[in-house]
């Protein structure tokens, strides 16, 4: 199984600052990650496919870049909806898996 | 509305089994690829199972023998049969709906399975 990797596990960051959130595959897995944002009591959310191409009604702040082995989530000017976690998927192999997230919480 | 509704979820004895289902509203369920991914409490996401619009079916290691996925078309439902369940199931379970570029873009919001005695 394709082992996914985020780091940091929690970043602290104010509003308005910029977030930069790792995912790192043990294999290549192409261009083909995903990333989501969950709230607490909610469902995930997806932002991200195919490591850039953001989903439907998602805001432009959040961009995805990178492939093979390493993926980077960028919330450029952090909103106050933004506080969350973070987990991207591998969307290349069997069985899909997903990172351990990155908590997004207010400094 | 396009939205996805789990329910069936409870407290169960170890052992014991549970049918979890997922109303769909806005899409239909046949004409997709349906998942179900569940979370542990404090932990990650975990997929679980996949039918495909053929009516394939694919489960993970940890799952697989002990549950079975399932759909009825006339209801638009989505279900988990859940048996031998052991205290490591305890999870929200949500469905969700599945591209055929393996990523899920819509998302119910869970039906919590407590395993315990």
């Amino acid at each position: 199984d394709i082992v996914l990797t985020q780091s940091p596990a929690t970043l602290s960051l104010s509003p308005g600052e910029r977030a930069t959130l790792s995912c790192r595959a043990s294999q290549s897995v192409s261009s083909y990650l995903a990333w989501y944002q969950q709230k607490p009591g909610q469902a995930p959310r997806l932002l991200i496919s195919d490591s850039s191409n953001r989903a439907t009604g998602i805001p432009a702040r959040f961009s995805g870049s990178g492939s093979g082995t390493d993926f980077t989530l960028t919330i450029s000017s952090l909103e106050p909806e933004d506080f969350a976690v973070y987990y991207c998927q591998q969307h290349n192999n069997w069985p899909l898996t997903f990172g351990g997230g990155t908590k997004v919480e207010i400094k | 509305e396009v939205q996805l509704v789990e329910s069936g979820g409870g407290l169960v004895q170890p052992g014991g089994s549970l049918r979890l289902s997922c109303a769909a509203s806005g899409f239909t369920v046949s004409s997709n690829y349906m998942s179900w991914v569940r979370q542990a409490p404090g932990k990650g996401l975990e997929w679980v199972s996949v039918i495909y619009s053929g009516g394939s079916t694919y489960y993970a290691d940890s799952v697989k023998g002990r549950f079975t996925i399932s759909r009825d078309n006339s209801k638009n439902t989505l279900y988990l049969q859940v048996n031998s369940l052991r205290a490591d199931d305890t999870a929200v379970y949500y469905c969700a709906r599945e591209t055929s570029n393996w990523y899920f873009d819509l998302w119910g919001r869970g039906t919590l399975v407590t395993v315990s005695s």
